[in-house]
């Protein structure tokens, strides 16, 4: 059974926080690590695709790291907006098998405070 | 990247009825896949849908219940059929990009069964 587990499950923080949320995936047979952004009625939205051990990835005020031999990856928010109140979403694809199956965690609700 | 869009956006269906949810693509893509969301779940590949062939199926879904049809590049339906109150979720359409390793989802079908 292939698990991927997010934490926390939500978090409240004020505007101009910064936080951190945690993704854990089996680390064998690791192909890529996904992050998502997702508001609700839209569209989730690709954040990064990380691919080797040791990658760091930014994008604006949000960055994320890579650990595939310990199964890990964390995601970065500096100076939290209101605007970045959304579920963020970890998804983990693997060598092997028939389709290019992303396993998703259950997410991490952020919600910002003004 | 890929505009996907969904139709419908929602709806609230009878027990025993069927639902058909349309994903348009805005470029030619080979495989699309079809995901769910129950409530307080993690987001769940169905099956994944390539043109000219007989979709793929993960493990719990059958074509009987969700059959699909992919008549072309850029267009693939999802049925939800002989609904119950379980089939309650969101319906989300994913393709991948080519080389970028990128996968990018619809909107989301949000049902409600009665």
């Amino acid at each position: 059974i292939l698990n991927v587990e997010q934490s926390p499950q939500s978090l409240h923080v004020q505007e101009g926080d910064s936080t951190n949320f945690t993704c854990s995936f089996p680390s064998s047979n690791f192909y890529a690590l996904h992050w998502y952004r997702w508001e609700t009625a839209k569209s989730p939205e690709a954040l990064f695709v990380m691919t080797l051990n040791g990658d760091e990835k930014k994008k604006g005020r949000i960055s994320a790291t890579l650990n595939t031999k310990e199964g890990y990856s964390y995601l970065y928010i500096k100076g939290s907006q209101p605007e970045d109140s959304a579920t963020y979403l970890c998804a983990f694809k693997r060598y092997g098998g028939a389709t290019n199956k992303l396993i998703f965690g259950t997410g991490t609700l952020l919600a910002v405070q003004p | 990247s890929a505009v996907i869009s969904q139709k419908p956006s929602r709806d609230i269906c009878q027990r025993g009825t069927s639902l058909t949810i349309q994903c348009q693509v805005d470029s030619q893509v080979t495989m699309m896949f079809w995901y769910r969301q129950q409530p307080g779940q993690s987001l769940t590949l169905i099956a994944t849908a390539n043109q000219g062939s007989e979709a793929t199926y993960e493990s719990g879904f059958v074509i009987d219940k969700f059959p699909i049809s992919r008549p072309n590049l850029t267009f693939s339906t999802l049925t939800v059929s002989n609904m119950s109150p379980e089939d309650s979720s969101i319906y989300l359409c994913s393709v991948e990009a080519g080389d970028t390793y990128e996968q990018y989802f619809g909107p989301g079908t949000r049902l409600t069964v009665t």
